[in-house]
């Protein structure tokens, strides 16, 4: 399967506890995006990295929130103290640069649930 | 930033009528509008897209049309099937994408 793939699919963490996330873009893809939807919504941007680079990040985005891509291959994204809102999907999206197309392509997500 | 309206939430129609959502933006800077259909549980599928120096794109029973100018675009399908049920967001983008609310669209057989 040469898609982007997310791991864990599923994490239930209790609240203040930290999470990890993984994402495996598709191989050519320099940029890799992380989004974040909750139930009824669409996908909310979080941060993007062009390869190693982190480029943007969301102004809502909680300092408790980090991401990586210190290869410029797969990217963490790390939730320190969990909070109930942070319950929601965690999505990976990846892109090649501009100039050779703007698709971006999604994984599966990560489903975190904060009790 | 970006801002993207999406309208109508919900939309349902008769198998083998058309579909039409529509969105609006505020930022001139963006340059290409997606437009992905989720299924409930899955991940969103990028369904068709336009850059901003087309007006529209087709492609098959899917058609978008860009309006610069007004800064709205829209998504059509024909001769709608049960299979088109889905919820649907557009989004616009300069790098990162910035999502529409979702239309909900349920066809009747």
């Amino acid at each position: 399967d040469t898609g982007v793939s997310q791991d864990p699919r599923h994490k239930i963490t209790k609240r203040g506890q930290n999470v990890t996330f993984r994402c495996d873009p598709i191989s050519e893809h320099n940029r890799l995006y992380w989004y974040r939807q909750t139930l009824g919504q669409g996908p909310e941007f979080l941060t993007y990295f062009q390869n190693e680079a982190q480029l943007e990040k969301s102004r809502l985005l909680s300092d408790r929130f980090s991401a990586e891509r210190p290869k410029g291959s797969f990217s963490t994204l790390e939730i320190q103290r969990t909070e109930q809102g942070d319950s929601a999907m965690y999505l990976c999206a990846s892109s090649r640069l501009p100039g050779q197309g703007y698709e971006q392509y999604f994984g599966p997500g990560t489903r975190l649930t904060v009790t | 930033g970006e801002n993207v309206e999406q309208h109508p939430s919900t939309l349902s129609v008769q198998e083998g009528d058309s579909a039409v959502i529509k969105c609006t933006y505020s930022d001139s800077a963006s340059n290409y509008f997606p437009w992905y259909k989720q299924e409930l549980g899955k991940r969103p599928q990028l369904i068709i897209d336009i850059r901003s120096n087309v007006g529209e794109k087709k492609d098959q029973r899917i058609a978008v049309t860009l309006n610069k100018t007004a800064k709205h675009f829209s998504l059509h399908i024909t001769e709608t099937q049960p299979e088109d049920s889905a919820v649907y967001f557009c989004a616009a983008s300069g790098g990162a994408l910035t999502f529409g609310s979702g239309t909900r669209l349920q066809v009747q057989p």
